[in-house]
């Protein structure tokens, strides 16, 4: 069973602070994403990587920066928080090209104050 | 770029009640089509899938065909439950690279 975990699942953070949300997926993946989840806009990409020391930039990535340190960690960083991020935000792993599968995490919820 | 379309933002039916789920499409590219079914706390997990080769989907009793010419991807189940209940979104997918592409979401509700 394909397995991607979030961490935190929850966080509370201050407006100008820094945020790093963390995503390990077990499933020797090569592509890994990043959503987040508003209501009325379904999941929106952020941002997304092929593999190791690759990011691309998503749909909505202004405010928000990648890091994909190795195959099987991606994370997602918010270098300024506004309450504007509030969102959840959704991390998933996929084999190859998006016409195959992509594995979801549980979601962190994330909000800024 | 690639865009979906998802117009029924919520659907309440009871049980065995027909669902019907419209989505729209557009892409310039050879599409892949999923639906994804989230339920609550949970993220989105694959309900089925559909690629130009075969039309057509079948799973857990529900199916979704795909039609070029009006580039639509609608998903369908003859008699829901209430265990049915749960948030689906149309997904385009390419093999030209990682993006998917996620509509808006159709949160379904069936009473008992």
């Amino acid at each position: 069973e394909a397995a991607v975990t979030q961490s935190p699942r929850n966080k509370v953070a201050v407006t100008g602070g820094k945020v790093t949300l963390s995503c390990n997926q077990t499933n020797n993946h090569n592509n890994m994403y990043w959503y987040r989840q508003d209501t009325g806009h379904g999941l929106r990409l952020i941002h997304y990587s092929y593999g190791a020391g690759s990011t691309e930039k998503g749909d909505i990535p202004d405010g928000y920066k990648a890091s994909r340190p190795s195959q099987e960690n991606f994370s997602l960083i918010l270098e300024l928080a506004t309450p504007s991020q509030t969102s959840v935000y959704f991390c998933a792993s996929g084999e190859r090209e998006g016409d195959t599968e992509v594995f979801f995490g549980k979601g962190t919820r994330l909000t800024v104050v | 770029g690639d865009s979906v379309t998802q117009m029924q933002g919520q659907v309440t039916l009871s049980e065995d009640d027909f669902l019907f789920i419209n989505c729209t499409y557009s892409t310039t590219w050879y599409p892949t089509l999923f639906w994804y079914v989230q339920y609550p706390g949970e993220g989105p997990q694959l309900l089925l899938k559909v690629t130009t080769a075969n039309n057509k989907g079948i799973s857990r009793g529900f199916e979704a065909t795909y039609d070029k010419r009006t580039t639509s991807f609608h998903l369908q189940k003859a008699s829901v439950q209430e265990s049915d209940s749960a948030v689906y979104y149309c997904v385009l997918g390419h093999n030209a690279g990682a993006k998917l592409t996620f509509g808006g979401g159709t949160r379904l509700t069936v009473r008992p």
